[in-house]
């Protein structure tokens, strides 16, 4: 079955960076997935399209300081210098046959 | 720029049925693979429902399948969601959102600002 693992919550400081991880289920190794960020109190915006050879598309306007990575079955969103506005909720996704799946999102707090 | 405009959320009664619709524009909506995922309060993303760019394919979240109906007027650039048999559950923000790809098996890329869907008695 086809399922993406994320922690619920991290935290990092102003100007700092941040690795969020996605761990995608056994046997889909291979999968690309999604980050997508929401804000507080506003809808979900696709940051990028991640896929397992490190090829990748953004999203409009996504800055530089986002970037993405991976490593076997885990899938990595990276946030240099971290702002204010980055705070909020960081889901992942990904697809197979007849199905589209997120995993549950990771809070993350900028202190 | 790609938009997406969602409406008819409301409040409904359980075991009745509601309609939404979501008006794209700035793309063309009649080459992407289209999809509705939902949020209720308090909670994380949980994808509903793909309808291919010319509506031959289309998928159901296991908790939806037999009750929502997804569809599309690609000459009205317009995707609708019907709801029908509506549960306490079902109770959330639901979101139209564009695939990246024509089919259903791909990113979501831009998502609309969603509309509220409350069932209750």
């Amino acid at each position: 079955q086809l399922v993406v693992t994320q922690s619920p919550s991290a935290s990092a400081s102003l100007g700092a960076s941040v690795k969020l991880t996605c761990t995608l289920s056994s046997g889909h190794n291979s999968y690309a997935i999604a980050w997508h960020q929401q804000q507080p109190e506003k809808g979900p915006r696709f940051l990028m399209k991640f896929n397992s050879d490190g090829s990748h598309i953004k999203g409009d306007g996504i800055p530089d300081r986002f970037s993405g990575s991976s490593s076997g079955a885990e899938r990595y969103l990276t946030i240099s210098s971290l702002q204010s506005e980055d705070e909020g909720d960081y889901y992942c996704q990904t697809w197979g046959t007849g199905v589209v799946v997120f995993g549950g999102g990771t809070k993350l707090t900028v202190l | 720029q790609v938009q997406l405009v969602e409406s008819g959320g409301g409040v409904v009664q359980p075991g009745r049925s509601l309609r939404l619709s979501c008006v794209a524009s700035g793309f063309t909506f009649s080459s992407y693979g289209m999809h509705w995922v939902r949020q209720a309060p308090g909670k994380g993303l949980e994808w509903v429902a793909v309808l291919s760019y010319d509506g031959s394919h289309k998928y159901y979240a296991d908790s939806v399948n037999g009750r929502f109906t997804i569809s599309r007027d690609n000459s009205k650039n317009t995707l609708y969601l019907q709801m029908n048999s509506l549960r306490p559950e079902d109770t959330a923000v639901y979101y139209c959102a564009k695939g990246l790809g024509s089919g259903g098996h791909d990113s979501l890329h831009y998502w609309g600002q969603g509309t509220l869907v409350t069932v209750s008695s």
